[in-house]
């Protein structure tokens, strides 16, 4: 199967710093990425739909300048996490596509401690 | 409102036991139904799918689940459970008017007693 890889698969930094993870589509064009987050014990909650050369679609709740998400590329999406604090810790994992209700993809995940 | 309901938020079963997993739905348009697996600090690993056709969908690791639209459900079960079977999982819903995006259920920790 397809495969989408997440970098860092782990990282901590200090309260007040920014964040970037990345998701990779490795073997197939990604029109589509979705970014979800996951607090312990706790569901998956998603945050933004994000597709090639297009502004993210944020879910409401969700604070647009805080969790930046660029798709500049079809196998690169990146979210940062800005000006970061430990309620910004939590398992981020994104999820692509390559075409319009085509198969969804999952990374690793990546677990952001921040102190 | 579109939305997934899983019912019961830890369930545990005896080794060799019925697995039973609920999960219902609520949509105003057909949709596409997953039933995925999460290991402590690991990614999602998709277990089945239903999308069309017949409504009895098996997965992998001996799991199936039942598109019954009358219901709105889609319960996952496993006729024997193994110690390995001991996750999360999480029932999803993609919705196609939405853009294509999957929602999930709150989880279910499945716990299996030897």
């Amino acid at each position: 199967g397809a495969v989408v890889s997440q970098h860092p698969s782990w990282v901590i930094c200090k309260s007040g710093t920014s964040v970037k993870i990345e998701c990779r589509s490795l073997d197939f064009q990604a029109t589509t990425m979705f970014w979800y987050r996951q607090f312990p014990k706790q569901s998956l909650m998603l945050m933004a739909t994000s597709n090639e050369g297009s502004k993210a679609t944020y879910e409401q709740g969700v604070e647009k300048d805080k969790f930046l998400i660029n798709h500049a590329s079809l196998t690169l999406s990146t979210l940062t996490v800005t000006s970061a604090h430990p309620e910004d810790s939590s398992f981020y994992i994104c999820s692509a596509t390559g075409t319009a209700g085509g198969e969804l993809f999952f990374g690793e995940g990546s677990r952001l401690t921040v102190l | 409102a579109q939305s997934v309901t899983q019912l019961g938020s830890h369930v545990s079963v005896s080794e060799g036991a019925l697995v039973l997993l609920r999960c219902n739905y609520s949509s105003s348009v057909p949709p596409y139904l997953f039933w995925y697996v999460q290991y402590p600090n690991q990614g999602l690993q998709l277990l089945l799918k239903y999308t069309t056709g017949a409504t009895l969908v098996k997965g992998i690791n001996g799991f199936e689940a039942e598109f019954k639209k009358s219901e709105t459900s889609f319960h996952l079960t496993k006729p024997s459970a193994h110690m390995s079977d001991a996750a999360e999982y999480f029932c999803a819903v993609r919705f196609y008017n939405q853009g294509g995006k999957l929602i999930f259920g709150q989880g279910t920790e499945l716990s299996v007693k030897p």
